[in-house]
């Protein structure tokens, strides 16, 4: 089955950016997600990436896909102590066209 | 901006009791969504529901569990009795279609004692 994975912590200093990685296993990903998550809060969509794109940037967010390795990664630049939340990644396939399949998580520490 | 909201915030509840979480999805949105998230485990899917009946269910979405669109605003999902594994937060999601993003609410945190 399907198989998402990243690591669960990353402390980085106020300023720099911060990089999250995640691999998932289903080569028929659609779409693939990151979410964060607050203390207490659901999950807020952050941004996406449909599959056939190697790359989305959003303001201080930048997605970068690659397919061949399955490898997802979320960067934010200039990190600031708001962006301390769990980062969730996800991916759709198009098998089970109306779920996600979520990663672990990676808690992010911004340190000043 | 629209969003997802979800009642009651929090759940305690017996083993063996019926519960309902209840949730009011974005208003223009067709299909409607519950996951869970046990602390420390990932978040899990359960249910994925489109045009008044389940169009996807993971197996955990057994017999105990079931969700209704009593009405055009909100969608509850009932556990019939529950147990001691049942404790997590259940979040509920909608999307405008079947392939668009999905929007969470906060999650009702359910405690089963």
């Amino acid at each position: 089955g399907e198989d998402v994975e990243q690591s669960l912590f990353l402390s980085v200093r106020e300023g720099d950016s911060s990089v999250i990685n995640c691999t998932y296993t289903d080569s028929s990903s659609t779409y693939l997600y990151w979410y964060k998550q607050e203390p207490g809060a659901g999950l807020q969509l952050l941004t996406y990436i449909f599959s056939n794109m190697d790359m989305k940037q959003d303001q201080r967010l930048t997605v970068l896909l690659n397919k061949k390795d399955k490898h997802l990664s979320l960067r934010i630049a200039d990190t600031q102590t708001g962006d301390s939340a769990i980062y969730f990644c996800a991916e759709r396939n198009t098998g089970t066209a109306s779920k996600l399949t979520f990663g672990t998580g990676t808690r992010l520490q911004v340190t000043l | 901006e629209p969003e997802v909201t979800q009642t009651p915030s929090h759940q305690v509840t017996q083993m063996g009791q019926e519960v309902i979480l209840r949730c009011v999805p974005i208003s223009n949105h067709l299909y409607f969504y519950w996951y869970r998230q046990i602390l420390g485990q990932k978040v899990e899917f359960l249910v994925s529901f489109y045009n008044n009946e389940i169009s996807e269910k993971s197996e955990i979405f057994d017999d105990q569990f079931s969700v209704e669109r009593p009405d055009g605003s909100n969608f509850t999902l009932k556990i019939r009795s529950t147990k001691l594994e049942d404790s997590a937060m259940y979040f509920c999601a909608s999307s405008e279609y079947g392939e668009s993003k999905l929007f969470f609410g906060s999650g009702t945190q359910l405690s089963v004692l």
